[in-house]
């Protein structure tokens, strides 16, 4: 069965430092993968989503960059965090034909 | 579009009653319509389906209805229980092979 897990699961960090959070997928080969956003009780934000290695679409311009090193690796970056980075940071994947999206358990970045 | 700016409503619901949670749609190049649920501090998990050329979809204790009509997608809970207490959210599929996502309701059930 296919899995997703991404870390660190909770991430207190100062203003301008940098961010890693990485997600892999197991059990799946060529997933769509993608970070999504979720301000304290609000709705979903697509930050990015990737087809394939290497191939990276941005959905917001952000202070925050993604990369796909390998099939089931999907990062999320920053060099110089801020405040308005803090929220609840989900990956999650889908078949190349999308029906449904997996979610992983998601990461809680504080920026203080 | 996405309501990723909007506070989530928020239905309260006694212990024991149904609950109906309501998504509407504008774009009708859809071919599934998906509800998620999300508890505290968790990823979004999937609940439910429903394809486009059908109008009702019964799991456990969840009914889906899909009006193409009026562009209207919703999600019964029979028997409201406290476990459901999550936010709860519609998607759809588009033409660009994404997934759409409503802004989010909020149930609490009361005990």
């Amino acid at each position: 069965s296919q899995t997703i897990h991404q870390w660190p699961a909770t991430l207190v960090q100062p203003v301008g430092s940098p961010l890693s959070l990485e997600c892999t997928v197991e059990g799946t080969s060529n997933p769509n993968l993608y970070w999504y956003r979720q301000a304290a009780g609000r709705g979903l934000q697509l930050l990015f989503y990737s087809v394939g290695i290497g191939q990276i679409s941005s959905e917001v311009p952000q202070n925050l960059s993604a990369s796909r090193p390998q099939d089931r690796q999907f990062i999320l970056s920053s060099k110089k965090l801020l405040l308005s980075d803090s929220g609840f940071y989900l990956c999650a994947w889908s078949p190349l034909i999308i029906r449904e999206l997996f979610f992983g358990e998601g990461s809680r970045l504080t920026v203080l | 579009g996405e309501s990723v700016g909007l506070h989530l409503p928020t239905l309260s619901v006694q212990e024991g009653d149904n609950s109906i949670i309501n998504c509407a749609y504008s774009n009708s190049a859809s071919d599934y319509f998906i509800w998620y649920k999300q508890e505290s501090g968790k990823g979004p998990q999937f609940i439910i389906d429903i394809r486009s050329n059908m109008d009702k979809r019964q799991g456990q204790r969840v009914t889906v209805l899909l009006n193409k009509t009026v562009k209207h997608l919703s999600l019964q809970i029979a028997a409201t229980q406290p476990g459901d207490s999550a936010v709860y959210f519609c998607a759809k599929n588009n033409a660009g092979n994404m997934l759409t996502f409503g802004g989010g309701t909020r149930l609490m059930v009361k005990p």
